[in-house]
Parts: structure tokens; sequence; C-alpha cells
């Protein structure tokens, strides 16, 4: 079966600007959670959203929003980027939402570099 | 907030030494996951602790929860040069009101000397 699929792969944005990122999760799966990879902080969560609803939420700026679909695919936007957006963007789809059962699928993620 | 700690941040063996990982959570964890990265590639799950005290054995890697659920090892036995990459150690929280948090580790970047 297919796995998670992440789109862009790779982005460049001026600062300022704006960006979408997008995320299929593996079908079936309901929750898709987002993930922010930088060198120095490591994975960071975002958000989870799990039937088109966030469950829960890290500690980002609200410059960082996101939402899910009814088909679970779910985007993440990003306004008014900043030098330090730039990181690796990591989409995660587990079935049932409750990660207690099962572990992460992550896609290949989005290379944001702003500029 | 809940913190997970993991150390050491770099481990450079030669090839066939054991290496081993460690993760340390300020509160106790429903569970613990440990995931690897490759160079260039995306976490990819390796496993899940559940139960106070498990031990759980693939080929080469022993994974261990401590009994108080509050941390974990990673020990890989033999090293080979596959086993380059970054090992993250994930601790799930769960708060009062049933809302799930998979907070990660700092990871350990391994590197293998042929």
């Amino acid at each position: 079966k297919a796995g998670v699929t992440q789109t862009p792969r790779y982005l460049i944005k001026t600062r300022g600007q704006q960006v979408t990122l997008s995320c299929s999760p593996i079908s079936g799966h309901r929750s898709v959670s987002w993930y922010q990879q930088t060198p120095g902080q490591g994975l960071q969560f975002l958000f989870e959203y799990f039937s088109e609803t966030q469950r829960n939420k890290g500690n980002f700026p609200g410059r960082f929003s996101g939402r899910q679909f009814s088909n679970s695919r779910s985007e993440m936007n990003v306004s008014t980027l900043e030098l330090g957006d730039s990181a690796l963007y990591l989409c995660a789809s587990s079935p049932d939402g409750r990660t207690a059962n099962y572990g992460y699928t992550f896609g290949s993620g989005t290379r944001l570099t702003v500029v | 907030g809940q913190q997970v700690m993991q150390i050491p941040q770099y481990q450079h063996v030669q090839e066939g030494e054991d290496f081993t990982t460690y993760c340390n959570s300020s509160t106790t964890l429903s569970n613990i996951q440990w995931y690897k990265q490759r160079p260039g590639g995306h976490p990819v799950f390796l496993i899940q602790l559940v139960k106070s005290g498990e031990v759980k054995k693939q080929k080469r890697l022993t994974f261990q929860f401590g009994e108080a659920k509050k941390n974990s090892s990673l020990h890989i036995t033999a090293t080979q040069t596959t086993d380059v990459g970054t090992y993250f150690c994930a601790g799930l929280f769960i708060s009062n009101f049933g809302n799930e948090k998979l907070t990660f580790g700092t990871g350990t970047r391994l590197t293998i000397i042929p």
C-alpha cells in the first residue's frame, strides 16, 4: 500500500511570504500529525488532526496553522515566513489516532528554505 | 512541559562494537517508541514498549523500558554499517483529558568506522 505522501519535497520562499504544505496519509489512517525538524531543535510537535479536528497543538506561534479534510488529507500553512522557519516539515499518520496502539508512519518530508 | 532527554548526542564506533543510547523522561510515560532516521531520510518506526520493565529484541537490537516507565534504552550488538543513522526515542504522554502527545528525544547520531 502507498505510504505517506508529502508535497512538495522542496520549497524555497522569501521572508514574509506564506506557504502551504500537503500531506496524504496512508489509506484508512485518520490521524495526521505534523513535526518540524531542525538540526538544533530536533523533532518539534506542531499539531495533530483526527477526523478533521485539531486534537493537540504544540508550542508554535499562530503563524503556523493546519487543517484536515474529510478524506484525511492534511495541509499546514505558515504565514509571514521567517528565516528561522527553514526546516524539514514531517507529516506522520497513524490508523486510529491513538499512538498508544501504533507507531507513526512518516512521510519523506518537505524541505522548506526561507531566504 | 514534558521533556524527553536522550544521550549521547553523538556516538562513533568501530564496526563490530556495541552501541547504546539512553532516554529519560521527567514524567511517567504511557509508552515509549523508537525510530531510526537514515541520513537524508525520514524517521522509521522500529518498536513500541508499553509495560513496565519490558524488554524486546529485534535481531541485534535490544530495547528496554524502565520499571518506573520513565527511561528506556536501545542497545545494538556488533554494529554494522547499515546501522548508521540517528536513533530517536519518543515518549507518549496522555493528559488527564485523554489527549495524546508524542514527544521525541533529541536523538543519538550513530556513525560507524569501517
